[in-house]
């Protein structure tokens, strides 16, 4: 079965700074790998998303993440937050293969941007 | 654009009620879904459906149930509230199968459920 740790809960930082929230993912299998941001009493939206190709995904708003296979991670940066990038992230894993096609999230990170 | 949309967003039940959170799409997606999203625990996929007339169990079905008898709606109904079932639920929905397997998904904002 598939899990994904999010390791840190919450991440100061402040505002221009440079931010990475990190995920980890088990899986005995090929992998599809998703970014999800939740604004304040906002419904989750896909940030960026890890199918096949280039390790190196760009998403919205200027976040990137990098899928590295070896360490099975899926790191998400941005060169420079701003205050409205305050927000919980939410990193998600499926297998890419066979039926089983639900999504399973991590507990989420709740970056909050300091001005 | 109206998207998804919950009803209510906010409910306070007491143990034993019943009660039907409302989900309405008007994308005409195929695929939709609930989530309960509890703290520390991330999302949790309840019940989905791949169209009209076809619902499934997700991680963790038990007190819910749930019917499509449209594209546009997917209501899940709690039969008999337990203070467990306090949660945040969200609807989710894709164009179909292939779009919620690849992560496209669209959410509610939400449905605050508080049982005492």
């Amino acid at each position: 079965a598939q899990s994904v740790t999010q390791l840190d809960s919450q991440v100061p930082v402040f505002e221009e700074a440079p931010v990475e929230l990190r995920c980890n993912y088990s899986s005995s299998v090929s992998v599809y790998l998703f970014w999800y941001v939740q604004y304040p009493n906002q419904g989750l939206q896909l940030l960026l998303k890890y199918l096949s190709g280039s390790t190196l995904v760009k998403g919205i708003n200027g976040f990137e993440a990098e899928f590295n296979k070896s360490q099975t991670s899926f790191h998400l940066r941005k060169p420079s937050v701003h205050i409205s990038d305050t927000a919980e992230y939410f990193c998600a894993v499926r297998e890419s293969g066979g039926s089983n096609y639900k999504l399973t999230f991590g507990k989420g990170t709740l970056l909050t941007v300091n001005p | 654009n109206a998207g998804v949309t919950q009803t209510p967003k906010f409910q306070v039940l007491k143990t034993g009620q019943s009660m039907t959170l409302q989900c309405a799409q008007d994308m005409n997606h195929e695929y939709m879904s609930w989530y309960r999203q509890d703290p520390g625990m991330g999302l949790r996929l309840i019940h989905y459906s791949v169209g009209a007339g076809i619902t499934d169990q997700g991680e963790v079905p038990n007190g819910y149930n749930v019917s499509r008898s449209t594209t546009e709606d997917f209501p899940l109904r709690l039969l008999s509230a337990a203070p467990s079932q306090t949660s945040v639920y969200f609807c989710a929905s894709s164009y179909d199968w292939a779009g919620a397997s690849t992560g496209e998904l669209f959410f509610g904002e939400g449905s605050r459920l508080t049982v005492l």
